[in-house]
C-alpha cells in the first residue's frame, strides 16, 4: 500500500495567518492526490482534487500544489470557519490512502 | 444533486457481524466505483474498500482483508458492506463515499459525495 504522511499532525494558528501544511507519499502518485476538510460531528469535505485543482465552491484561499511525492495545502488567510482537521488522499492505486490528518486549531 | 444514506450500523457484540448498507440517489451509480470509508473516535480517516460497477474489481486496506466484504446492487442503486468477526477496533463511523467515475477520463478520482455516516460499536 502507498502510505501517506502529513506534517505537522496539529498546528495553531491566528485568523489571518498563512497556514502550511504538507503531505508525502511513500512513492510516487503523479498528481493523483486530494485534500479534505473535516469538521467535527460531520463528514469530510472534498477542497482540492489532482494535486492543484479547486472542487466547486471552495473559497480560494484555499490551494494546493505538488506532484510525484510531495504536496502542499495552502490557506492563504485563515477564517474562523477554516478551524478542522484536513486529510490528503492519494488515488494513484485503486486502493485508497489517507494521511493521518493536520488539525488547524485557534492560537 | 448526489446524495448518500448509510443505514445498518448500530450496537454489536465482539464477534458478530453486521451489514452496513449505502443507498445512493442523484446521480448515475452504475457509472461509479464506490468507496467504504471508517473513522474510530477521536481518530484519522481509514480507507476500507471500494468496488467497481458491476462488482468486478474489489480493493481492500489490506489490516481487513477476510472479514471485511464490500458488494453492490447497481439496479438498487445501493453498496454494502458486511463485516464478520466483529472487535472491538472495529467501533468507528462509516462512511460511504463516490469515488471513480468510469465515464470521464483524465480526472483524478476523490471522493467527492460522503453519506452521513452510520456508527458502529463493538461492545459485550
Amino acid at each position: 500500500d502507498i502510505q501517506m504522511t502529513q506534517s505537522p499532525s496539529s498546528l495553531s494558528a491566528s485568523v489571518g495567518d498563512r497556514v502550511t501544511i504538507t503531505c508525502r507519499a511513500s512513492q510516487s502518485i503523479s498528481s493523483y492526490l486530494n485534500w479534505y476538510q473535516q469538521k467535527p460531528g460531520k463528514a469530510p469535505n472534498l477542497l482540492i482534487y489532482g494535486a492543484s485543482s479547486s472542487q466547486s465552491g471552495v473559497p480560494s484561499r484555499f490551494s494546493g500544489s505538488g506532484s510525484g511525492t510531495d504536496f502542499t495545502l495552502i490557506i492563504s488567510s485563515l477564517q474562523p470557519e477554516d478551524f478542522a482537521t484536513y486529510y490528503c488522499q492519494q488515488s494513484y492505486s485503486k486502493g485508497r490512502t489517507f494521511g493521518q490528518g493536520t488539525k488547524v486549531e485557534s492560537k | 444533486e448526489a446524495q448518500l444514506v448509510e443505514s445498518g450500523g448500530g450496537l454489536v457484540q465482539p464477534g458478530g457481524s453486521l451489514r452496513l448498507s449505502c443507498a445512493a440517489s442523484g446521480f448515475t451509480f452504475s457509472r461509479y466505483w464506490m468507496s467504504w470509508v471508517r473513522q474510530a473516535p477521536g481518530k484519522g480517516l481509514e480507507w476500507v474498500a471500494n468496488i467497481k460497477p458491476d462488482g468486478s474489481e474489489k480493493y481492500y486496506v489490506d489490516s481487513l482483508k477476510g472479514r471485511f466484504t464490500i458488494s453492490r446492487d447497481d439496479a438498487k442503486n445501493s453498496l454494502y458492506l458486511h463485516i464478520s468477526r466483529l472487535r472491538a477496533d472495529d467501533t468507528a463511523m462509516y462512511y460511504c463515499a463516490r469515488d471513480w467515475d468510469i465515464a470521464i477520463f483524465g480526472v483524478v478520482p476523490s471522493f467527492d459525495y460522503w453519506g452521513q455516516g452510520t456508527l458502529v460499536t463493538v461492545s459485550s
